[in-house]
């Protein structure tokens, strides 16, 4: 079955840097990449998605981009601010199937 | 709340005791899941159903059993034989055949054994 990797487990940062979080996932077939963001006692939400037919995707300060060949991919937050801190999660998942493949998760601590 | 509703917020069940988590959602979605959410391991599958009457099970479905008699409802109960039940149990729903949409998740029971 598909596995997902996630790096790093934790990762600080200081308000305004950038913090990038990678993910590299096992089955070639997969093309749906979602990332998830979990607050401190709440449920997951839906962030950014990407298929495997483009390379990269924004949305203000997130971006995720994908490498099919290489079979990674990854969030990146821009100008970090403290209420980007949580626990994000990526997930891959084959367009025919509905399952969708979870990383452990990152946990990011941004400093004021 | 967001469609998808888990009840109770919390939960305590005494050693021996069976317990049964409730998930219901009015998204119309084929697919409903249930996850266990320990610190540092992640989101763990238990069970998962694609239609009615029907489910299989997840990575760690031992002391757990589900079912799914609407498609609005998959409950969860924990039962005796599951030996560390203390967790975060989140249900999430998303539509079938495709998970191109992602999954919407409830807002979680947290259970305790006391």
């Amino acid at each position: 079955g598909e596995n997902v990797e996630q790096h790093p487990s934790t990762l600080s940062v200081q308000e305004g840097d950038s913090a990038v979080i990678k993910c590299t996932y096992s089955d070639s077939a997969s093309n749906y990449f979602p990332w998830y963001k979990q607050e401190l006692g709440k449920r997951p939400q839906l962030i950014i998605d990407i298929r495997s037919n483009v390379g990269e995707k924004k949305d203000q300060r997130i971006a995720v981009t994908l490498n099919k060949t290489a079979k990674h991919f990854s969030l990146h937050i821009t100008e970090t601010q403290p209420e980007d801190s949580a626990v994000y999660f990526c997930a891959a998942s084959k367009g025919s199937n509905y399952k969708l493949t979870f990383g452990k998760g990152t946990l990011l601590t941004v400093n004021p | 709340d967001g469609g998808i509703t888990q009840s109770p917020k919390y939960l305590f069940r005494k050693e021996g005791q069976n317990v049964t988590l409730s998930c219901e959602q009015n998204l119309n979605h084929d697919a409903m899941y249930w996850y266990r959410q320990d610190p540092g391991q992640g989101l763990r599958l238990i069970y998962y159903s694609q239609i009615v009457n029907d489910f299989q099970k997840g990575d760690i479905a031992e002391g757990y059993s589900v079912s799914r008699e609407k498609k609005e409802s998959f409950p969860l109960t924990v039962t005796s034989a599951q030996k560390n039940p203390t967790a975060f149990y989140l249900c999430a729903s998303s539509i079938f055949p495709t998970a191109y949409y992602g999954y919407t998740f409830g807002s979680g029971t947290r259970l305790t054994v006391v």
